[in-house]
């Protein structure tokens, strides 16, 4: 079946750091993977997506390349923000209609 | 454009009450989808509906939870004879398509937190 597994948090940071999450996916087919991200108290909105192999997804200054040999779709943002504390969830569409999510990655970034 | 509407956002009831849940998707969208959340966890998928019909519901609890999206008016997840466990916030999401059409994106409401006593 299919799954995501991404990196365990918290993770906490100083503004302007560099933040990575890794992700990596199990699915057969070839999905359609995606970065949601939840602010406190809300919903999930979509960040970014990649339909295909060594498409790179891109927001806010945020960036995920799909890499099909690694199975990987890891999020990276060059310099956070203290508006970037949100949880942050991988996910994956294979072949079906149902979004496979990760465990979600809490990030704290300090002024 | 309106996005995905959930109300309550908030809801709290006592053991063995019952649970209504509201969605009403993107305008356009007839493909909904139901996710639970429970603390410290990732979204699960719960049912996809269309238009009065449910397509997929093998997310779902066997007993005690039914969904519905009728030809008029919005989406319903009801939860009979709640327990403490059932305590999750309940996310609906549309498409307008199904599977993976337009990237299989899903379009998320705010969520329902469901709080049992």
């Amino acid at each position: 079946g299919n799954s995501v597994t991404q990196m365990e948090g918290p993770v906490t940071l100083s503004e302007e750091a560099f933040l990575t999450i890794n992700c990596t996916y199990t699915a057969t087919g070839y999905p359609s993977l995606f970065w949601y991200v939840q602010y406190p108290g809300e919903g999930l909105q979509l960040l970014l997506k990649a339909t295909k192999a060594d498409d790179k997804g891109s927001n806010k200054g945020f960036e995920a390349t799909y890499r099909k040999e690694t199975t990987s779709f890891h999020l990276e943002k060059g310099s956070v923000q203290v508006s970037d504390s949100a949880v942050y969830f991988c996910a994956l569409n294979s072949n079906d209609y149902k979004l496979s999510f990760g465990a979600g990655t809490t990030v704290t970034v300090r002024a | 454009n309106a996005g995905v509407m959930q109300n309550p956002r908030h809801l709290v009831r006592r053991r063995g009450q019952e649970a209504r849940l509201r969605c009403s998707p993107m305008k356009g969208h007839s493909h909904v989808y139901w996710y639970r959340q429970l603390p410290e966890e990732g979204l699960k998928f719960m049912v996809y509906l269309q238009k009065e019909n449910i397509i997929d519901e093998s997310g779902m609890p066997k007993e005690r939870f039914s969904a519905e999206f009728p030809k008029e008016g919005p989406s319903i997840l009801r939860i009979q004879q709640v327990v403490r466990g059932d305590s999750a916030a309940y996310f609906c999401a549309s498409s307008p398509t199904g599977g993976k059409g337009r990237g299989g994106e899903q379009f998320f409401g705010p969520g329902t937190r469901l709080t049992v006593l």
